[in-house]
Formats: C-alpha cells, sequence, structure tokens
C-alpha cells in the first residue's frame, strides 16, 4: 500500500465547479505539501501545512491530523486550473531526517 | 530572480555514456535536492544537500553521484547510464531555519528529460 494515496486520480469538471481533490497518508507526519504541476511540466508548490487550513485565491488547503487526510480545494474553477495536483508528505521522524513522500497526483481538466 | 534553473532541458544518452545535470539556484537557499518522475509515479527524491559540501542519500540514489562545492551549484552525475535512468529530473531548493528539513516551500526548476537508449 502506498503511503500516500490521493484521489481522483483524475477529475473532469465544468467551467465554476467547486473541486475537491483527497490526499491520504498512512505515516505519521509534521508537514503536507500540495503542488501543481502545469501541462508544460513545471512544479509549483501550493501549500505547506502542518494543522488546520489555509487559503490563497480560489484555493483552499485542510488537514486533519487525526484521520490521516488532506484536501484541496478550488472553488470557482476555471480552465486554467487544468494541472496536475499532487500531495506530498514529511515523515515525523524527528531531528533532520526524514524526506518528501510523493502521492502520484490528480490530473484536473477544467472544461469552458 | 531567476530561481532554479536546469540544464539541459532534453538530453538522449546510449548505454553507458555518462553526463552531468546542472542545477543552480540563486536565492540564497541552504537546502537543495533532485528529484525523478517516472510516467505514472510520484516523485522520488535522488540526494539531497543541507549546505555546501553537505550531500545525504534519498531514496533512489544507486547509479547516481551528487556533489555541493558552492550554495548555489548542485549538479547530479549519472555514470554509465542505464534505460531505467529513463526520466524526468527536477531539481528544487528550499530554505530551512530550523533542523527538520523537508517542511518548507520547495521551489523547483523546470526539469530535464532524459532518454536512455
Amino acid at each position: 500500500k502506498n503511503e500516500v494515496e490521493q484521489s481522483p486520480q483524475n477529475l473532469t469538471a465544468q467551467e465554476g465547479e467547486f473541486i475537491t481533490i483527497n490526499c491520504s497518508y498512512s505515516v505519521g507526519i509534521s508537514a503536507l505539501h500540495w503542488l501543481q504541476q502545469h501541462p508544460g511540466g513545471g512544479i509549483v508548490s501550493l501549500f505547506m501545512l502542518s494543522s488546520g487550513k489555509k487559503k490563497h485565491g480560489r484555493l483552499i488547503a485542510t488537514i486533519n491530523i487525526q484521520e490521516k487526510h488532506s484536501s484541496l480545494h478550488i472553488t470557482a474553477s476555471h480552465p486554467r486550473d487544468s494541472a496536475v495536483y499532487i500531495c506530498a508528505v514529511r515523515g515525523d521522524y524527528g531531528g533532520s531526517q526524514g524526506n518528501l513522500i510523493f502521492g502520484k497526483g490528480t490530473k484536473l481538466s477544467v472544461k469552458p | 530572480n531567476a530561481g532554479v534553473t536546469q540544464t539541459p532541458k532534453f538530453r538522449i544518452l546510449k548505454i553507458g555514456q555518462s553526463m552531468t545535470l546542472q542545477c543552480t539556484q540563486d536565492m540564497n537557499h541552504n537546502y537543495m535536492y533532485w528529484y525523478r518522475q517516472d510516467p505514472g509515479m510520484g516523485l522520488k527524491l535522488i540526494y539531497y544537500s543541507v549546505g555546501a559540501g553537505i550531500t545525504d542519500k534519498g531514496e533512489v540514489p544507486n547509479g547516481y553521484n551528487v556533489s555541493r562545492s558552492t550554495t548555489e551549484d548542485f549538479p547530479l552525475r549519472l555514470e554509465l547510464a542505464a534505460p531505467s535512468q529513463t526520466s524526468v529530473y527536477f531539481c528544487a531548493s528550499s530554505y530551512t531555519r530550523l533542523a527538520g528539513g523537508f517542511t518548507d516551500t520547495q521551489y523547483f526548476g523546470p526539469g530535464t528529460r532524459l532518454t536512455v537508449l
């Protein structure tokens, strides 16, 4: 079983729809990252969170540490949101050890 | 700032050849990373560095070597290229104030698409 599971794998939405992408993980973590990979391949970090909720523009990320689950929401989706969204966790090993474990990504396509 | 730059963008190697993937960042970040991304798979860490002169293995280091002689540069060396090394390679950097890296925003380069035939 993968340590980081994302769902759905693929998502097609109409412009304006509210979108939710889920990430579940099986290890204790000290941080969770959401990243966006553009169709051209470039990767941009969207959020890093260890508790609660963060918001940036139309993007909202939440995390429930007890349930080992995070969600990325996109409000009023737009075709330019079409991308692969990647969840990654940093295991809670203590000290300077550990590295990011990545999910396989969710491919989002927003149709006009 | 240019951010994180990588060269080359594309490269085709023959089995057994060697090459160096270049990575440079101009943000004075202390941490730098090399990842590979295979089709349908999550990114995997190859090597990382917490500062000049200090490197450590990630999840998939076999077949690769790194060095970090300056804060800015973190080249990745492939010796004796194999078809299994066909992948897209990403370099990234972050600024980490405290011990316990990988908890800060990482900035990625544009990637190098490598094919080994």
